[in-house]
């Protein structure tokens, strides 16, 4: 069993709507949660750690369920800027753990 | 800073050549990691060093071997390149610290063996 699964996608939405993106992980010993955004051909970038508590900022907003070991992030108001992969990143221990990566569009 | 700069950008290689990819951070950063990304495989760690002086295996070390030089420097080795070893390769650093642990990257190599 891989140790994150994400919903590869594609996403395709236009401006202004409101996406969500999920994320589950298999060892309930990890201890922090990430997602990271990664532009075409370039080098993965955090976009915001995920807590227990949920967190926003700004347009995003993230949520971790730890009974459940699953992870969420949530756009609101798409922007044409947002189009990117966005990787779910699991912490347990020493070693990081990422999905796949979800690949969003969004339309003018 | 600089943050986490990698050499080379970009490398063509002959099946059976070999190369060293470097990696260093001035972040003043604990832990090191390299990985490799395929398309629809997400990025996979190779190997990690938690700290100088101390290296780990990862997911997918076979065919690498790796030297913590410094504190700084992280290198990766591919001693007998496979075409299979076509990838982007990242080297990433962090200090892991109790519920934060940012991981930093590099602009990543790429690497084509032929």
């Amino acid at each position: 069993r891989k140790e994150v699964e994400q919903d590869p996608g594609p996403f395709n939405v236009p401006e202004g709507a409101t996406v969500a993106f999920n994320c589950t992980y298999s060892n309930s010993a990890s201890q922090s949660f990430f997602w990271y955004r990664q532009d075409c051909r370039k080098e993965p970038k955090l976009l915001m750690s995920v807590y227990s508590s949920g967190n926003e900022d700004g347009r995003f907003t993230a949520q971790l369920n730890r009974a459940s070991q699953y992870i969420s992030l949530l756009i609101r108001d798409s922007k044409l800027s947002d189009s990117a992969t966005y990787l779910c990143v699991v912490n347990t221990g020493n070693q990081f753990y990422f999905g796949t990566g979800t690949s969003l569009t969004v339309i003018p | 800073n600089a943050g986490v700069t990698q050499t080379p950008k970009f490398q063509v290689l002959k099946t059976g050549q070999s190369m060293t990819l470097q990696c260093a951070q001035d972040m003043n950063h604990n832990s090191m990691y390299w990985y490799r990304q395929d398309p629809g495989m997400g990025l996979r760690l190779i190997y990690y060093s938690a700290s100088e002086g101390t290296t780990d295996k990862g997911e997918v070390p076979n065919g690498y071997n790796v030297s913590r030089l410094n504190k700084r420097e992280f290198s990766l080795r591919l001693e007998s390149a496979a075409p299979s070893q076509t990838s982007v390769y990242f080297c990433a650093s962090v200090t892991i610290l109790a519920g934060y642990n940012e991981q930093f990257f590099g602009p990543g190599t790429r690497l084509t063996v032929l």
